[in-house]
């Protein structure tokens, strides 16, 4: 998505910190989404941010918003096989329901 | 229980050909949408349709056309295959409010044009 920028790939080792970053341009954006899409699968919502929050965490996902610099970072602690997968992040405008999806990244973790 | 389910989730068809994928949403949501994501993983917006209104994004060509037989179903019709449309197609729905309630994503129906 034009408007909405992930880097490509990410790749980490078992058991440490994942980061996974994504910037977009509209200031209108009211909530943020990270969705997680694994092999032939669809899109799992694993967490949102609404735009008047810095931060969320929810277990090992930590959800950083810097409004400012529009810019939105999930981090994943303590990553896992089982984490390997694309991360879409997504914005929801003012005007109506519809979502902005960025690139996604793709998140390898080696043991 | 599957809360949003997409048929079929395979598709596979020769170009010129008419074809239609079904997308059902079991949560009682108010709007449906459809997504497209190209073989490089980006997903763009198709449709977004509630009893009010339809919301067409404006790239989509005019091959591509929602039809709504109630408000738990979405399908999408699309006549005229051309090899560029080979790709996942996405249905999700989600509740008009409040306004922080997510979308629901389908499986997916992936669609090769021959």
């Amino acid at each position: 998505g034009e408007d909405v920028e992930q880097s490509l790939f990410l790749s980490v080792r078992e058991g440490d910190s994942s980061v996974i970053n994504c910037t977009y341009t509209d200031s209108s954006s009211t909530y943020l989404y990270w969705y997680k899409q694994e092999p032939g699968a669809g899109l799992q919502l694993l967490t949102y941010i609404f735009s008047n929050m810095d931060m969320k965490q929810d277990q090992r996902l930590t959800v950083l918003l810097n409004k400012k610099d529009k810019h939105l970072s999930l981090r994943i602690a303590d990553t896992q096989t089982g984490d390997s997968a694309i991360y879409f992040c997504a914005e929801r405008r003012n005007a109506g329901n519809m979502l902005t999806f960025g690139g996604g990244t793709r998140l390898m973790v080696k043991p | 229980d599957t809360a949003v389910s997409q048929t079929p989730k395979y598709l596979v068809t020769q170009m010129g050909n008419d074809k239609s994928i079904k997308c059902e949403q079991n949560l009682g949501h108010d709007t449906m949408y459809w997504y497209k994501q190209d073989s490089k993983k980006f997903l763009k917006i198709m449709f977004s349709y509630n009893n009010k209104e339809l919301i067409i994004n404006e790239t989509v060509p005019n091959r591509f056309s929602p039809k709504s037989p109630d408000k738990a179903h979405l399908n999408l019709h699309i006549n005229s295959l051309e090899l560029g449309d080979s790709a996942v197609y996405f249905c999700a729905s989600s509740p008009d409010l409040p306004g922080n309630q997510p979308q629901h994503f389908g499986d997916g129906t992936r669609l090769s044009i021959l």
